[in-house]
């Protein structure tokens, strides 16, 4: 399967501790984007990668929340101290550059990362 | 602050139904409005439009776009059972780094 994978799928902590997440993207896509998704709302977006620059991420939601994308190649989100309000899925997504070879941003997402907070 | 608002929030039908789901939007420089599937996983893509008045079509589902009113429908004629789901609306700005998504239209429908 060469569309975008997610680890875990699912995962359970405890208030206050930290959790990271992983994201490998479709192979040849060099954007990779992190958005979160809350019970009953779209999707928010939170931050995106061009190859390993993070070139937006001012839509994280606090200093808790970073990424990272060392290689150009998978990414990981981690939040610190983790809080109850937390909880919800963490989706990622990748593309192709727009305009490149005539591509829009039609953006492929992975199955989440289910994160509870107790 | 670009913004998606999808209406109705909810809807159920029953197979056979036509169904017409929409989208308004506000945002700065747009570039294209995108429609996903999301069952009880991550979303599907559907369409990407970005001119006005062509419509995508891909079997039941068709999908158009009216950029002078700011707004986009999703028709699904023939419903069946396996088109229940959630269906997200978003739109990209030109620098098409992040999409904005609205809340969704949950559909069900029944048998």
């Amino acid at each position: 399967d060469t569309g975008v994978s997610q680890n875990p799928r699912h995962k359970i902590t405890k208030r206050g501790q930290n959790v990271t997440f992983r994201c490998d993207p479709i192979s040849e896509h060099n954007r990779l984007y992190w958005y979160r998704q809350t019970l009953g709302q779209g999707p928010e977006f939170l931050t995106y990668f061009q190859n390993e620059a993070q070139l937006e991420k001012s839509r994280l939601l606090s200093d808790r929340f970073s990424a990272e994308r060392p290689k150009g190649s998978f990414s990981t989100l981690e939040i610190q101290r983790t809080e109850q309000g937390d909880s919800a899925m963490y989706l990622c997504a990748s593309s192709l550059v727009p305009g490149l070879a005539g591509a829009y941003n039609e953006q492929f997402f992975g199955p989440g990362t289910r994160l509870t907070v107790l | 602050e670009d913004k998606v608002v999808q209406s109705p929030l909810s809807l159920v039908v029953h197979e056979g139904d036509t169904v017409t789901l929409n989208c308004s939007y506000e945002v700065t420089n747009f570039r294209s409005l995108l429609w996903y599937k999301q069952e009880k996983k991550a979303p599907t893509f559907l369409f990407m439009l970005t001119s006005s008045g062509i419509e995508k079509k891909s079997g039941r589902l068709s999908s158009i776009l009216d950029k002078k009113e700011l707004f986009s429908i999703l028709n699904i004629t023939a419903t069946q059972t396996g088109d229940s789901a959630i269906y997200l609306c978003a739109v990209s700005n030109n620098a098409g780094n992040m999409l904005t998504f609205g809340g969704g239209t949950r559909l069900m429908v029944k048998p």
